[in-house]
């Protein structure tokens, strides 16, 4: 499995911009860059993904450089519920075509202070 | 409705008995996986099921023994555990169609202590 490598930890103030980066240089052309997320005491949850063009939802944005091998997640103005673990994880669809599996790395541990 | 729903919320056990974790959702989804999270690390995969068939073992224990009685359910047997499979055991589900946004929807966990 592709590997992705992320900063064990980052801090920001609360309404200002964070930006999460995410090395992901064995990333195949197959391979969906998904980002979670994970509050304290509950499951992950899905934040954004893409493949090859940057995408923006109401959570966030996420920009894929050129070449696929890093991605940034960005966060447009962090409040405190913002704080929580953000995985960059390489998805790669099953052989069977149906199922997808996820891989988690170590994640980055989001602090956000007033 | 976007929720995948576990119980028990919290379980402890000892190492001789027989337990049993649910995990349910009603999105239709055909694909659900069992994730083990451990404190201070990430989720690792357990099993997947795609079509209530298994699809992926991921080299986990037989004291481990997944069953997908139907496309809602998903549950987990637990059988002599040791104290090491004290962790998070975490359920999701995804649509199961092979689409690129294959999103999986996590419950909230079933925190689990074996004595």
């Amino acid at each position: 499995d592709a590997k992705t490598t992320q900063p064990n930890s980052m801090e920001s103030n609360e309404e200002e911009p964070v930006h999460l980066p995410c090395n992901h240089s064995t990333i195949s052309g197959t391979d969906y860059i998904h980002w979670y997320r994970q509050l304290p005491s509950q499951g992950p949850e899905y934040v954004i993904h893409g493949l090859t063009s940057n995408v923006n939802n109401r959570m966030a944005s996420l920009a894929i450089a050129e070449d696929r091998k890093s991605s940034t997640l960005i966060l447009h103005r962090a409040t405190l519920r913002d704080a929580a673990v953000y995985y960059c994880i390489l998805r790669a669809v099953l052989v069977t075509g149906t199922a997808s599996k996820l891989t988690f790395g170590t994640g980055t541990r989001l602090q956000v202070t007033l | 409705d976007t929720e995948v729903t576990q119980t028990p919320k919290h379980l402890v056990m000892g190492m001789t008995n027989k337990k049993s974790l649910k995990c349910e959702q009603h999105m239709g989804h055909r694909a659900m996986y069992w994730y083990k999270q451990k404190a201070k690390k990430p989720p690792e995969l357990m099993f997947v099921y795609s079509y209530e068939k298994l699809s992926i073992n991921e080299s986990v224990p037989s004291r481990f023994s997944p069953e997908c009685p139907n496309s809602s359910l998903l549950n987990l047997h637990l059988h002599a555990l040791q104290p090491e499979d004290s962790a998070l055991y975490l359920c999701a589900s995804s649509p199961g169609t092979a689409k690129s946004k294959n999103i999986q929807y996590f419950g909230a966990g079933t925190r689990l202590s074996v004595l």
